[in-house]
């Protein structure tokens, strides 16, 4: 069965600090990833998806990127936070093309002082 | 542009019925999702939709129609692990997941 891993649970980070969140799925192979950003009382955002080894789309210009170096390792960075980036940070997997269904990993809470 | 409207929270008690509406407009239409997201943790899924009726999984309902832009997720004899957020996100023409906020469902004894 498919599994997926989100790192670090919980961070508190200063404004101006860098960021790196990674996410890796276990049990699949060329799975698409993606990161969402969910503010309090909002609708999931996607940030970035992939669809294999250095494949990255960006949904929404910001001060964040993501890498995929491995087939199942998904990494999302930041060299300089903002408070404007605390959230819950979701990263997803799917496997197939066009419609296929999300699975979540257990999510990552960002908070920028 | 593209638009979910949910409920932002509703109340029902135990044992009871409850219906999360749902309301859409987007660019074309692949389908629609709903996910359950207990608080703090991640959304998992619930249900799909593509064609039009009424697809039932045990307690849980979801029903959909294409042409009103509309769906509704039935909830059947409710317990209170039930209470949690539900999200309906409706897969656009791009086969992108556009999400609603959310509806907070509260279960009262």
């Amino acid at each position: 069965s498919q599994t997926i891993h989100q790192w670090p649970a919980t961070l508190v980070q200063p404004v101006g600090s860098p960021l790196s969140l990674e996410c890796t799925v276990e049990g699949t192979s060329n799975p698409n990833l993606y990161w969402y950003r969910q503010a309090a009382g909002r609708g999931l955002q996607l940030l970035f998806y992939s669809v294999g080894i250095g494949q990255i789309s960006s949904e929404v210009p910001q001060n964040l990127s993501a890498s995929r170096p491995q087939d199942r390792q998904f990494i999302l960075s930041s060299k300089k936070l903002l408070l404007s980036d605390s959230g819950f940070y979701l990263c997803a997997w799917s496997v197939g093309v066009e419609v296929e269904t999300q699975y979540f990993g257990p999510g990552t809470r960002l908070l920028v002082l | 542009g593209q638009n979910i409207d949910q409920p932002t929270e509703m109340t029902a008690t135990e044992g009871a019925i409850v219906q999360i509406n749902c309301t859409y407009q987007t660019s074309g239409f692949n389908g629609l999702f709903w996910y359950q997201q207990h608080a703090g943790e991640a959304p998992t899924f619930l249900s799909y939709n593509v064609l039009d009726g009424l697809e039932e999984k045990g307690r849980f309902s979801s029903f959909l129609s294409r042409s009103k832009g509309y769906s509704y997720l039935l909830l059947k004899e409710l317990q209170m692990k039930d209470s949690a957020s539900y999200l309906c996100a409706v897969m656009d023409s791009n086969y992108q997941l556009i999400w609603g906020a959310g509806t907070k469902l509260i279960i009262k004894p």
